[in-house]
């Protein structure tokens, strides 16, 4: 079955720099990728998504990018703010209903 | 407002005291989901469900069970819970279609003595 690792466990960055999160699967089946925040008591959110005929989605200051031969797809956010601070999921879908996530990575934004 | 609604939010239950966490969403969708969430683990898949009557394991569906009679209402059923299910569980839903991310609804911590 499908399996998605996830780097790295906690991302610390001060208010303005740049983050990026980085997952691989293992299911060269999977075709479509959801990304989730989720903050502290709140249930996840998805935030950003892509499919896997295309390579890179942009939302203001949040993209992602796919490279489906080696398999990993990455999330970067661009001049971070403290609102930013949460846990963030990335998810690989095989189109099975099978959403698999990863363990998740805790960004924290410094002021 | 379209929404997945969870019920209790919190849950403290001793072993072996069968209970039921309820799901229902308004948006008509034909795929919902149950995922426990523990500290570490991410969110771990436990059943699914395609359509009404139409359910399938996840990745940790041992202590658990499901039904779907309802294309609106997912409950998932704990007939003997043990420590090891103490866990935070969130229910989501999504339609049909290519891909499509799940809504997720509030999530019930669940705490077994």
């Amino acid at each position: 079955g499908e399996n998605v690792e996830q780097h790295p466990s906690t991302l610390s960055v001060q208010e303005g720099d740049s983050a990026v999160i980085k997952c691989t699967y293992s299911d060269s089946a999977s075709n479509y990728f959801p990304w989730y925040k989720q903050e502290l008591g709140k249930r996840p959110q998805l935030i950003i998504d892509i499919r896997s005929n295309v390579g890179e989605k942009k939302d203001q200051r949040i993209a992602v990018t796919l490279n489906k031969t080696a398999k990993h797809f990455s999330l970067h956010i661009t001049e971070t703010q403290p609102e930013d601070s949460a846990v963030y999921f990335c998810a690989a879908d095989t189109g099975f209903q099978k959403l698999v996530f990863g363990t998740g990575t805790r960004l924290l934004v410094s002021p | 407002e379209a929404q997945v609604t969870q019920n209790p939010r919190y849950l403290i239950t001793v072993t072996g005291k069968k209970l039921t966490v309820t799901c229902s969403q308004n948006m008509n969708h034909e795929y919902m989901s149950w995922y426990r969430q523990d500290p570490g683990l991410g969110l771990r898949q436990i059943y699914y469900s395609m359509n009404v009557e139409v359910t399938d394991k996840g990745d940790v569906p041992e202590g658990y069970k499901v039904s779907r009679k309802e294309k609106r209402n997912f409950p998932l059923i704990l007939e003997s819970p043990s420590p090891n299910q103490t866990s935070l569980y969130f229910c989501a839903s999504r339609g049909q279609g290519l891909g499509g991310g799940y809504t997720f609804g509030s999530g019930t911590r669940l705490t077994v003595v």
